[in-house]
Order: C-alpha cells, then sequence, then structure tokens
C-alpha cells in the first residue's frame, strides 16, 4: 500500500524557517518523481515545487523560487522541502504527493503556520 | 502563467443528477489537463488525467472531454460519495496551475 507520511509543520515567525520531511512506502520511491502542493486555509490547491528521481531537475511556482528547496534522500525513501524566509503567504496546509505531473497518491499533509 | 477558471464556483445538485463542470484555460494546453476531488479535511484524489482518461478505480460516471482551452468534468449520475470540491489542473507548461475550484453540495 502506498503511503505519504508529512511532517515538520508547525508554527513560525514570519522570517523563519521550517523543513517539511515525507516518508515514502509502498513503492519504489527511487522511481517517481516527487511534488509538493499547498493549500492555504479555506482555499484553493497551489502546486508549489516538484523534483526529478534522482534529484537533478526541480521546478518551482515563482512565489517561493529562491526560499523554498525541494530535496530527496532516495536511500531512506524521503522528500523534503526546505522553506527560508517564511511570509504570512506561505501559511497552508503542505502535501507531499507522488508523481511530477499528475500526482497519483497524496500524503495527509502538514499543517505550516506563519505568524508572529 | 496559465490562468485556470473554473464554472460554476458551486453547484447544487441532486443526487442522480447529471452535473457539468467547466473549466477554461488562458491559452491552449492541448489535452494536458487533470481533474481532482477533494473532501473537505482530505488529500485530493486524482480523477481524470490527459482530458479524459480516467484515473484507475475511479467509478464510469466520471467523465471528461475537451482541448485546446475548454474542458468539462462531467459526473453521469451524482452519487452520494460526489459530494465535494473538484479541481481542474493544467501541465502544459510549468508552473502547473489549478482552478480556483467547484464545490458540489446537496440540493
Amino acid at each position: 500500500e502506498v503511503q505519504l507520511v508529512e511532517s515538520g509543520g508547525g508554527l513560525v515567525q514570519p522570517g523563519g524557517s521550517l523543513r517539511l520531511s515525507c516518508a515514502a512506502s509502498g513503492f519504489t520511491f527511487s522511481s517517481y518523481w516527487m511534488s509538493w502542493v499547498r493549500q492555504a486555509p479555506g482555499k484553493g490547491l497551489e502546486w508549489v515545487a516538484n523534483i526529478k528521481q534522482d534529484g537533478s531537475e526541480k521546478y518551482y511556482v515563482d512565489s517561493v523560487k529562491g526560499r523554498f528547496t525541494i530535496s530527496r534522500d532516495n536511500a531512506k525513501n524521503s522528500l523534503y522541502l526546505q522553506m527560508n524566509s517564511l511570509r504570512a503567504e506561505d501559511t497552508a496546509v503542505y502535501y507531499c504527493a507522488r508523481g511530477g505531473v499528475t500526482p497519483d497518491y497524496w500524503g495527509q499533509g502538514t499543517l505550516v503556520t506563519v505568524s508572529s | 502563467d496559465i490562468q485556470m477558471t473554473q464554472s460554476p464556483s458551486t453547484l447544487s445538485a441532486s443526487v442522480g443528477d447529471r452535473v457539468t463542470i467547466t473549466c477554461r484555460v488562458s491559452q491552449s494546453i492541448s489535452r494536458w489537463l487533470a481533474w481532482y476531488q477533494q473532501k473537505p479535511g482530505k488529500a485530493p484524489k486524482l480523477l481524470m488525467y490527459k482530458a479524459s482518461s480516467l484515473e484507475s478505480g475511479v467509478p464510469s460516471r466520471f467523465s471528461g472531454s475537451g482541448s485546446g482551452t475548454e474542458f468539462t468534468l462531467t459526473i453521469s449520475s451524482l452519487q452520494p460519495d460526489d459530494f465535494a470540491t473538484y479541481y481542474c489542473q493544467q501541465y502544459n507548461s510549468y508552473p502547473w496551475t489549478f482552478g480556483q475550484g467547484t464545490k458540489v453540495e446537496i440540493k
């Protein structure tokens, strides 16, 4: 059974940093692109970033470029999102998802709240 | 960025109704469009990709059509489990973008 479990969310002050993790199981992690998608409270979905199987290609939405870094560790079956210089508008549930184009499995999400 | 506009934003319907949701795109994306279903407090679920290809396990009452700049998601006979919010997503060019969502409510 495919499982994606996010962790690392929480309350952080504006300008702060947070690192999200996603533990994958039930499939060959190293064979898939992976993505992060977020959803602000009561709002729609926003694609954030994705990463190729070997980490050689990464793409970001403009609003997070230079602040967020997606990475992966295939040996640990884990996906990461390093978030720096956080802003109030980054407040959202962050989902880890399998696939780089039309993700077919999603985690339950982890809430990031940026507030003073 | 490619803009996605869904209509309607909210739709009230009854069990058994035929329901159609439209997604209009700001520029042609061929058929690089997906549809997702999301229930409150849950992660999105992929329903359809490449405009009309049904994801494995999704009931056949869901269908998709369109190309270029206009797409539709149709539920042929609405079931109680289908009351949810639906999103379209383009993957023709980065950044991938989603529509604002269409909430299907019980009439």
